[in-house]
């Protein structure tokens, strides 16, 4: 059972945007600006999207942005492609087993 | 480019001890700014961190499955490896390391920051 929570699904049609929630405690989420985001396509290994609540690693798509508001942290992905359609999970500077549950992202 | 390469066996009995390697080519386990990480993930499931460690030596684990584990460097062959003792059909995941950025620690917490740079990934079943 992961300490973060994420909703099991979301879902947007291409041109949309949409966010992923990850909710913590005062303990985690909400006690450091590290959070970290990862996109994991089927088979493949987790990519970074995000660090430190907001920040891209190079070569990441701007479309891509993270925030944080007291215990929960976000994701947003603007302008909804077909390639975006994949799993992702937040992590948080300290939890149990420092990943969320996981979501997965469907594109219309 | 920093790239990273699981290796070990795919198939691990009950109650043996499942190890693995990853070596890290392009760039030095022994840099000075970044720890090394194991995460697993059970089919259908996902992510868990299993440890990682600095290249000094140095470890920390997720605490659920500290008792089992050990991670070790060998920065003479830019490996780490890790060992996972008294398997069963639940240690049975796809197995993934990564580079560990942590922000060191405070109050005896440490502060993870991001896994940058991971392996493809092995699969490790276990079974009789």
């Amino acid at each position: 059972q992961s300490a973060l929570t994420q909703p099991a699904s979301v879902s947007g049609s291409p041109g949309q945007s949409i966010t992923i929630s990850c909710t913590g405690t005062s303990s985690d989420v909400g006690g450091y600006n590290y959070v970290s985001w990862y996109q994991q396509h089927p088979g493949k290994a987790p990519k970074l999207m995000i660090y430190d609540v907001s920040n891209r690693p190079s070569g990441v798509s701007n479309r891509f942005s993270g925030s944080k508001s007291g215990n929960t942290a976000s994701l947003t992905i603007s302008g909804l492609q077909a390639e975006d359609e994949a799993d992702y999970y937040c992590s948080s500077y300290t939890s149990s087993s420092l990943f969320g549950g996981g979501t997965k992202l469907t594109v219309l | 480019q920093l790239q990273l390469q699981e290796s070990g066996p795919g198939l691990v009995k009950p109650s043996e001890t499942l190890s693995l390697t990853c070596t890290v080519s392009g760039g030095s386990i022994s840099s000075s700014s970044y720890y090394w990480g194991w995460i697993r993930q059970p089919p259908g499931k996902g992510l868990e961190w299993i440890g990682s460690i600095y290249y000094s030596g140095s470890t920390y684990y997720n605490p659920s499955l500290k008792s089992r584990v050990t991670i070790s460097v060998d920065t003479s062959k830019n490996q780490f490896s890790l060992k996972l003792s008294s398997v069963t059909a639940a240690d049975t995941a796809v197995y993934y390391c990564a580079r560990h950025l942590l922000a060191g620690t405070v109050a005896g917490t440490t502060l993870s920051v991001a896994f940058d740079i991971w392996g493809q990934g092995t699969m490790v079943t276990v079974s009789s």
